[in-house]
């Protein structure tokens, strides 16, 4: 069974509005997470590495105000798109590592109408 | 930096065999994984190398080259089932935030297995 459960798979808000998408790790917990965007085929792209604790530490170009990442417990990060706009849309997706393997979320298609 | 390339498409016909190249550019390396991704859902691990060599599972075979920057992956006996997209992902050695290292993917290898 799946090891890491993202929630919601889908989800379509207005322009303007923020959504917060959650990734929980089931079998273990996870002092890191990362989250990840990706654009119709393209490949996955790495928005932020989530820390348990801690803030979170984005990669380069990707806004930290719209993007909020929230890591309260070693099993649930957070990501909160907030004010979504269209160009937001897109495939957003989890992952949490133990030691030795990655173990990615179902994803959530995001729709930004 | 990272710098991932990877052939965009590729096609096959059923109980042929491929090999999907993966060529990288990285800052630091820890690892080497393939995945595999059907439109519209998660990744799924294929395979790992972090050492020369190649690493044989079933109908995959991962192979590495750290002094080339060099990876295959190798699909035996191809099915329709097979047919996804083929991710490359290079492990970093982290720090920035995390001690475990980032994983940071290619574009994916389209790959299309015809009857």
């Amino acid at each position: 069974g799946a090891v890491v459960s993202q929630h919601p798979s889908r989800v379509i808000c207005k322009s303007g509005t923020s959504v917060k998408i959650e990734c929980r790790s089931l079998d273990f917990q996870a002092t890191t997470m990362f989250w990840y965007r990706q654009f119709p085929k393209q490949s996955l792209m790495l928005m932020a590495t989530s820390n348990e604790g801690s803030k979170a530490t984005y990669e380069q170009g990707v806004e930290k105000d719209k993007f909020l990442i929230n890591h309260a417990s070693l099993t649930l990060s957070t990501l909160t798109v907030t004010s979504a706009h269209p160009e937001d849309s897109s495939f957003y997706i989890c992952s949490a590592r133990d030691r030795t393997e990655a173990f990615f979320g179902q994803g959530t298609r995001l729709t930004v109408v | 930096g990272q710098n991932i390339d990877q052939p965009t498409e590729m096609t096959a016909t059923e109980g042929a065999i491929v090999q999907i190249n993966c060529t990288y550019q990285t800052s630091g390396f820890n690892g080497l994984f393939w995945y595999q991704q059907h439109a519209g859902e998660a990744p799924t691990f294929l395979s790992y190398n972090v050492l020369d060599g190649l690493e044989e599972k079933g109908r995959f075979s991962s192979f590495l080259s750290r002094s080339k920057g060099y990876s295959y992956l190798l699909l035996k006996e191809l099915q329709m089932k097979d047919s996804a997209s083929y991710l490359c992902a290079v492990r970093d050695l982290g720090g920035r935030g995390s001690t475990l290292g980032r994983l940071y993917f290619g574009r994916g290898t389209q790959l299309t297995v015809w009857p």
